[in-house]
């Protein structure tokens, strides 16, 4: 089956670290790969998404500076957040996608910074 | 540009009752509707998608209609369980455009014995 991992699970850095978080697909052929956040309300913020043949589309309020990607293929894919403040605090969600436009998530990095 | 407006908040409901939940989108082109489900301190998971008009596609007991006439794709069930609660999303991807994902801001479902 479609499966999607990340780690770490959960994190803790002090204000003003940084720190790295990963993503991988498994058992498919992800044609694009999108980190969100979801904030302690719950809702969905897309941070950046990366597809086949292109590249990484930040969305406004995120920054390639502040959360640089990586990606080497499309099952693997490598988030870091730059020196991070209390409001970087939150759920970190990879969604990895088909070519049948489904879209799988990871278990997602808790981030909490002190 | 796109956009996913569904029922906001939270829902509360007893065991048994039925359940709609409510999705509209705009978009300009051809629209795929998600639904996921996120369960406590759970990732959200796919519970039902769809890109074809005036079909039902069902899933776990939960069922949802794309309607293009009215951009809507609201989720149903008939018999809600407690094992329900949990968070809701829509979500829209479309087949032109950026391939940007937009989720619509989540409908919490509590369900009492």
């Amino acid at each position: 089956g479609a499966l999607v991992y990340q780690y770490p699970r959960r994190t803790i850095c002090k204000s003003g670290t940084s720190m790295r978080m990963e993503c991988q697909a498994v058992g498919f052929q992800a044609t694009s790969v999108a980190w969100y956040r979801q904030s302690p309300q719950k809702t969905f913020e897309l941070i950046a998404l990366s597809t086949v043949n292109s590249a990484i589309k930040y969305e406004q309020n995120f920054t390639q500076e502040k959360f640089p990607i990586s990606h080497p293929n499309l099952s693997f894919s490598s988030m870091t957040v730059l020196n991070a403040y209390l409001e970087d605090r939150g759920l970190y969600l990879c969604g990895a996608r088909t070519d049948f436009y489904e879209q799988y998530f990871g278990p997602g990095t808790r981030l909490t910074v002190l | 540009g796109d956009s996913v407006t569904q029922t906001e908040g939270l829902v509360t409901l007893t065991k048994g009752l039925p359940v709609m939940l409510n999705c509209t989108y705009q978009t300009t082109y051809s629209p795929f509707l998600f639904w996921y489900v996120q369960h406590l301190n759970e990732a959200p998971k796919l519970l039902l998608k769809s890109s074809t008009d005036n079909k039902r596609t069902e899933h776990q007991g939960f069922y949802a209609t794309l309607h293009k006439s009215s951009s809507s794709f609201h989720l149903q069930k008939s018999s809600v369980q407690l094992s329900d609660s949990a968070l809701y999303f829509c979500a829209l991807r479309t087949s032109g455009g950026n391939y940007k994902p937009t989720f619509g801001k989540g409908t919490s479902l509590v369900v009492h014995p």
